[in-house]
């Protein structure tokens, strides 16, 4: 049973560009949380989504920073016009049932690089 | 004042010994508690987790739970090299209708020395 995935791992972007970041929960979960870790800071909330549905959105940037969960296909994290403070290490998290909250299984991340 | 409390260390102590990492918080709502392992450049990858108050032990590890002093803490005895690591520990209020969001600390770094 494959973990979780997610591509890139590496990701360099220059100022203003696009990135877009890719995470494939574990075989049979269907929830799937996004964390942003920034230098010598722990890990930050940012979005939990089910197939097609956005569940809490409280810890995304209010512009720039979008996420969808379609019913097939990798979850998508996307931040348009990207700043170097954007730069930071991605992670995604899966889990298999809402209210067993002990068991979000995180991916390796998605290193961002903004030049 | 950040919602989790974590000496980000970092922590140094030789082969053998007992460490301890220790977090508190401030929020009444929490009730699920966790701890998570993050190697070098890799994803945090879940330990041990206890709900409310109590010791959960698991091998080398004991996870502690004070929620009259909104204090919890990991135990690891005979510690090896291989434990080097960051250690993260992470809480979430209960819920059944959403918010299992993980608020997590900013990390204790500890290195095993040989």
């Amino acid at each position: 049973n494959a973990g979780v995935m997610q591509n890139p791992r590496h990701l360099v972007r220059r100022r203003g560009q696009e990135a877009r970041l890719r995470c494939s929960p574990m075989k049979g979960h269907s929830h799937v949380y996004w964390y942003r870790q920034l230098p010598e800071e722990g890990l930050k909330f940012m979005v939990y989504l089910q197939k097609e549905n956005i569940i809490d959105e409280s810890g995304m940037p209010k512009e720039r920073f979008s996420a969808e969960f379609p019913k097939e296909g990798p979850s998508i994290l996307r931040i348009q016009q990207v700043v170097r403070g954007d730069s930071a290490a991605y992670f995604c998290a899966s889990s298999p049932l809402r209210t067993v909250q002990e068991t979000q299984y995180f991916g390796p991340g998605t290193r961002l690089l903004v030049l | 004042q950040k919602e989790v409390e974590q000496d980000p260390g970092p922590l140094s102590v030789p082969e053998g010994a007992i460490v301890s990492l220790n977090c508190t918080y401030s929020n009444s709502a929490f009730q699920y508690f966790m701890w998570y392992r993050q190697y070098s450049r890799k994803g945090p990858e879940l330990l041990m987790y206890t709900y409310s108050s109590g010791n959960k032990e698991d091998g080398r590890f004991t996870a502690q739970v004070d929620k009259s002093s909104k204090y919890i803490s990991l135990f690891i005895r005979d510690s090896q090299p291989s434990d080097s690591a960051t250690y993260l520990c992470a809480m979430s209020e209960s819920s059944n209708f959403g918010n299992e969001k993980l608020t997590f600390g900013t990390g204790t770094r500890l290195t095993i020395i040989p």
